[in-house]
């Protein structure tokens, strides 16, 4: 049974950094397509993007580019959220989800990993 | 893109069927059979119930049901149940390796 177990919590102050982890377990990590979905307090789901696990090549979905990196490493089978420059409304819990190569779907989602962002 | 319009909230009794709409445009629902159904309870991960438009996930019930029709897809659930109460998203390809959500309806069981 394929799981995937996020990083915890963090609080963060303005202007700092943090990087959010996933790690995959039970299955082929270099065949996933990994994304990433934000929520923030009290609203619904955001698509940021998502990453070729097999070539590491991401894709960012508008209003995530410059700021956000995707990254992944096969030998621990784990992706990889990176937040730069951060804001008091990159507060959210980040969701990484596995999409289903055959039905398109985020099948496999991981617990979020809350961000809060405050001086 | 911008996020696929879903109602804010729906309600319905016990017994009852209710449905969610999720409208987009012709570069996301419109155009392709990729729409999926996500149930979300408090404090909880989003669920996979419905993919491609209509199809359940093995584990799902089945009175959980999709369809669409042009750029308007919709989630129906029959014989509702307390354990229903919850929040559901639509979410559809959008071409371009992107996709979108819905904005989510929170569903009340009366």
């Amino acid at each position: 049974q394929v799981q995937l177990v996020q990083s915890g919590s963090e609080l963060k102050k303005p202007g700092a950094s943090v990087k959010v982890s996933c790690k995959a377990s039970g299955d082929t990590f270099s065949s996933y397509a990994m994304n990433w979905v934000r929520q923030a307090p009290g609203q619904g789901l955001e698509w940021m993007g998502w990453i070729n696990t097999k070539t590491g090549n991401p894709t960012y979905g508008q209003g995530f580019t410059g700021r956000f990196v995707f990254f992944s490493d096969t030998s621990v089978s784990t992706a990889y959220l990176q937040i730069s420059s951060l804001k008091a409304e990159d507060t959210a819990v980040y969701y990484c989800a596995s999409r289903d190569s055959e039905t398109d779907a985020f099948d496999i989602w991981g617990q979020g990993t809350m961000v809060t962002v405050s001086s | 893109q911008s996020a696929l319009t879903q109602p804010a909230s729906v309600s319905g009794s016990p017994g009852q069927s209710i449905s969610i709409s999720c409208t987009g445009t012709s570069s996301d629902v419109g155009s392709y059979n990729l729409v999926s159904w996500y149930q979300q309870h408090p404090g909880k991960a989003p669920k996979l119930m419905i993919h491609e438009g209509s199809k359940r996930p093995s584990g799902v019930s089945n009175r959980f049901s999709g369809s669409k029709s042009g750029k308007t897809a919709s989630l129906t659930i029959s014989g509702l149940q307390a354990e229903d109460e919850a929040d559901y998203y639509c979410c559809s390809y959008a071409g371009g390796s992107s996709w979108v959500f819905g904005g989510g309806t929170k569903l009340t069981v009366l």
